[in-house]
């Protein structure tokens, strides 16, 4: 099944004690995502990548990191929690980068999220 | 990417149509107009998405207005499993930062 996976599912952690949330696909897509969620401020981006080795920073980097050194992983690392970073995380990913409207290559598939408390 | 409005909030009763409008008066001209929804407790997924012709699918239809600062997603009879956020967006020629504003919260009466 074509799907997009995210490990935990829920994570509570203190200020400062640095962790990771994993990102998988297994639909050989290059482009894959990392928003969060909070209430009444839609999906915000935080960093992308359009392929191997390849990552830019969306419109809210500040506190995070990201790796791509395979093609179906897309981990995001917090180095140093702080209680802003509460939230809800989603990963997504597509076939390309590149929106052309054909269906096959702009539809993004969202994993299931991550709910992250930091104390 | 240009920027898309929606209304906060919707209602509607079960079995009857929904439609759930979108502005986007900045649209430029090669700007796909995409949808998503996400349900409760669960990431967005895919709906539909269109240039300028109207558009239909299993889950919905999407008309687009002629000078294309507008559409509606259309449900043709809402379900109570359609209970969810709508999202309006305009990635643009890329996913790059495509940006995600609130979203309609569709309510489903039965």
């Amino acid at each position: 099944e074509a799907q997009v996976t995210q490990n935990p599912r829920y994570l509570i952690t203190v200020t400062g004690k640095k962790l990771t949330v994993t990102c998988s696909q297994n639909m050989n897509h290059e482009y894959m995502s990392w928003y969060r969620q909070d209430p009444g401020l839609g999906l915000r981006q935080i960093y992308y990548s359009m392929n191997v080795e390849v990552t830019d920073k969306g419109d809210v980097p500040e506190g995070y990191k990201v790796s791509r050194k395979e093609k179906r992983n897309f981990p995001l690392i917090l180095e140093s929690p702080s209680p802003n970073q509460t939230s809800l995380y989603f990963c997504a990913s597509s076939l390309s980068s590149r929106t052309s409207g054909d269906l096959n290559t702009d539809t993004q598939y969202f994993g299931p999220g991550t709910r992250l408390t930091v104390l | 990417d240009a920027k898309t409005t929606q209304p906060n909030s919707m209602e509607s009763n079960e079995e009857e149509p929904v439609h759930l409008p979108c502005n986007h008066s900045t649209i430029s001209g090669t700007d796909y107009i995409h949808w998503y929804r996400q349900l409760p407790s669960q990431g967005p997924e895919y709906v539909i998405h269109g240039l300028t012709s109207n558009v239909n699918n299993r889950m919905a239809s999407l008309a687009i207005a002629e000078d294309r600062k507008s559409s509606t997603l259309i449900l043709h009879r809402a379900t109570l499993r359609d209970a969810a956020v709508y999202y309006c967006i305009l990635p643009g020629t890329s996913y790059d930062k495509v940006i995600f504003g609130p979203g309609t919260s569709l309510s489903v009466i039965p």
